[in-house]
């Protein structure tokens, strides 16, 4: 899998959005850019996942920039339960391979 | 529909003792991942398995480490003469179809000490 590049961690206030970065220059054209992120002491929890067009759900939105070279994970109102590590992965149809994420911090 | 079941969630083995921990997939998903996660560590990919075939052991250590998912039953993960360096967070993951365009969904994990 190409190989994708966030920062360490981020910091938001509480009922802003927040807006995760994802670098993925050498994606290719199979690859899925896939979110997950890990809540303290539990499993990764599946986020959202795109291919070419923005995608939106209930947990947030995706958008991708048209030359599929960076990503950019969009929730619209952190909550103090939003704090986790986010991981952006590309994935063309081989098991997740999850890099360091960003940490999000939510303060009040 | 029951998430994925992971069992048991705290596993205590002695060193040389073998450690068995398993997994139920989500009903109707015949795909299972499984990950370790060491302390202050990220999660890495051991074996990718589709009903009683392993598809991909590439992380796997050589030695010690083996998986199933057999046709009826649970799929495990089989630890032999464990070491303290074993002590980590196992996660499953299962999905409907293979690895791409799907989601996973993951289990709560089980955490091992090797004392």
């Amino acid at each position: 899998d190409a190989k994708t590049t966030q920062p360490n961690s981020m910091e938001s206030n509480e009922e802003e959005p927040v807006h995760l970065p994802c670098n993925h220059s050498t994606i290719s054209g199979t690859d899925y850019i896939h979110w997950y992120r890990q809540l303290p002491s539990q499993g990764p929890e599946y986020v959202i996942h795109g291919l070419t067009s923005n995608v939106n759900n209930r947990m947030a939105s995706l958008a991708i920039a048209e030359d599929r070279k960076s990503s950019t994970l969009i929730l619209h109102r952190a909550t103090l339960r939003d704090a986790a590590v986010y991981y952006c992965i590309l994935n063309s149809g081989y098991a997740l391979n999850f890099g360091k994420g960003t940490s999000l911090l939510v303060t009040p | 529909n029951a998430g994925v079941m992971q069992n048991p969630r705290h596993l205590v083995r002695r060193r040389g003792q073998e450690a068995r921990l398993r997994c139920s997939p989500m009903k109707g998903h015949s795909h299972v991942y499984w990950y370790r996660q060491l302390p202050e560590e990220g999660l890495k990919f051991m074996v990718y398995l589709q009903k009683e075939n392993i598809i991909d052991e590439s992380g796997m250590p050589k030695e010690r480490f083996s998986a199933e998912f057999p046709k009826e039953g649970p799929s495990i993960l089989r630890i032999q003469q464990v070491v303290r360096g074993d002590s980590a967070a196992y996660f499953c993951a299962s999905s409907s179809r293979g690895p791409g365009n799907t989601e996973a969904f993951f289990g709560q994990g089980t955490r091992l000490t090797v004392v």
